[in-house]
């Protein structure tokens, strides 16, 4: 069965950076392109960059470009989510999810998500 | 970037209601638009996809509908597994878009 599974929760100074893993199983990990997305408190989601597991191209949300990594270890089916330069508001859950088949946006298998904090 | 406007944002419904989610767009995304379902802790549920189609695996009880650029999320007779956020989300062009979300609660 597919399962996304995501590193464990941060909490971080601002100024900091925080890498944020999803390990991917149950399917052919190359297969499928994954997503970043998160969600900050009392807020909805928002999508912030895609990646393309077989050769890492990656497109990113305007609002994160130069300031959000996203990268694949396709030996370990692992993608990372890295934020820079943390700022307050960056206190979110931080989900990874799966590509529905070829259509890219779309979402059928997702991580629970790691909390990540912001605090001083 | 285009807007996804949810509505209303909570509703109180008892089971076996029916509900109904409203998900506006403020330009033209064809039927390229998703619904979800989230329970706090879980992972979000991938309901409904191109306005209308139902993922595998999901209740017959949701049903999605498209009218130009509003969309409707309906539950028959909710269930108690249902108490949840429904999101809709756009995808056909970046940046992918949602809706602020409608959290149904028990009345």
């Amino acid at each position: 069965q597919v399962h996304l599974e995501q590193s464990e929760p941060e909490v971080k100074p601002p100024g900091a950076s925080v890498k944020v893993s999803c390990k991917a199983s149950g399917y052919t990990f190359t297969d499928y392109g994954v997503s970043w997305v998160r969600q900050a408190p009392g807020q909805g989601p928002e999508w912030m960059a895609w990646i393309t597991t077989h050769n890492g191209d990656t497109n990113y949300a305007r609002k994160f470009r130069g300031r959000v990594i996203v990268t694949v270890e396709a030996s370990t089916s692992t993608v990372y989510l890295e934020v820079l330069s943390l700022k307050f508001d960056d206190t979110a859950t931080y989900f990874c999810a799966r590509d529905q088949s070829m259509v890219r946006g779309l979402w059928d298998y997702w991580g629970r998500g790691t909390l990540v904090t912001v605090s001083s | 970037d285009v807007q996804m406007t949810q509505s209303p944002a909570s509703l109180s419904a008892s089971m076996g209601d029916r509900v109904t989610i409203t998900c506006r767009a403020s330009e033209g995304v064809d039927r390229w638009l998703a619904w979800y379902q989230h329970k706090p802790g879980e992972a979000p549920k991938l309901l409904i996809y191109k306005a209308s189609i139902l993922e595998s695996g999901v209740p017959s009880r949701f049903s999605g509908t498209v009218s130009g650029t509003e969309f409707t999320l309906t539950i028959t007779s909710l269930q108690p597994g249902d108490f949840a956020t429904y999101y809709c989300q756009q995808y056909i062009r970046f940046p992918w878009t949602f809706g602020q979300g409608t959290q149904v609660e028990t009345k």
